[in-house]
């Protein structure tokens, strides 16, 4: 079955700390990636996505990730994290097969910045 | 950006009772829209896809009796609990994909925090 491991549960940082958080997933076949971002009180929203291409995604708000097809991984970095990047991060993949084409979640990472 | 509402933002009902949920679309049409569940410190669980026009698609495990999914039109959707009981306090999220991004892009309501008594 098709799952998604994040590999860090909580995280907490200083701010202009690096960040990196880890997402391993298991399918063989062709898959598109996600990271979601969850600010405290507010809605998922997409931080950054991979389809095709370029294996290293840039996504919003100094965000990037890279793709390792050899890895099953799509690691979340940002060289330099800030007090409002504090929020949950969820890794999601969508796994082409056939018509089944439903978003697998990672359990999330809770991630906090101190100031 | 698209923009997903959901109503109610929280809802307190007693055992017994039905809630009914609603997702929208408010700036673009969406034939299908994914209902999830979230419970505490985990992660997203797929309940279901509504589409427009015909039933809804439940994942395995989850009963279609008890979550009624109506897509009504092609802007809404609405999720009824069933005789609710506290094991379906939760918090329930909606989604749709973005008209031409697939069904890889979804974007997200801000999720209804149900608590039954």
């Amino acid at each position: 079955a098709q799952s998604v491991s994040q590999h860090n549960h909580h995280v907490i940082l200083s701010e202009a700390a690096s960040l990196e958080l880890g997402c391993n997933y298991s399918y063989g076949g062709t898959v598109n990636l996600f990271w979601y971002v969850q600010y405290p009180g507010q809605h998922l929203q997409l931080l950054l996505k991979y389809f095709s291409g370029d294996p290293l995604v840039k996504g919003i708000k100094g965000f990037e990730a890279e793709f390792i097809k050899s890895k099953f991984s799509f690691n979340l970095r940002k060289p330099s994290v800030q007090w409002s990047d504090t929020a949950e991060y969820f890794c999601a993949v969508n796994a082409r097969s056939g018509n089944n084409r439903k978003l697998i979640w990672g359990l999330g990472t809770s991630l906090a910045v101190n100031p | 950006g698209a923009v997903v509402s959901q109503h109610p933002s929280w809802v307190i009902c007693k055992s017994g009772t039905s809630v009914k949920i609603e997702c929208r679309s408010l700036d673009f049409q969406a034939t299908t829209m994914f209902w999830y569940r979230q419970f505490p410190k985990q992660s997203l669980m797929l309940m279901a896809t509504s589409n427009e026009g015909s039933k809804a698609t439940y994942e395995q495990g989850v009963e279609k009796d008890k979550f009624l999914i109506n897509h009504a039109s092609l802007t809404l959707s609405t999720l009824t609990v069933t005789s609710a009981h506290p094991e379906d306090s939760s918090f329930y999220i909606c989604s749709a994909p973005f008209p031409g991004r697939g069904h890889d892009e979804q974007f997200f309501g801000p999720g209804t925090r149900l608590t039954v008594l």
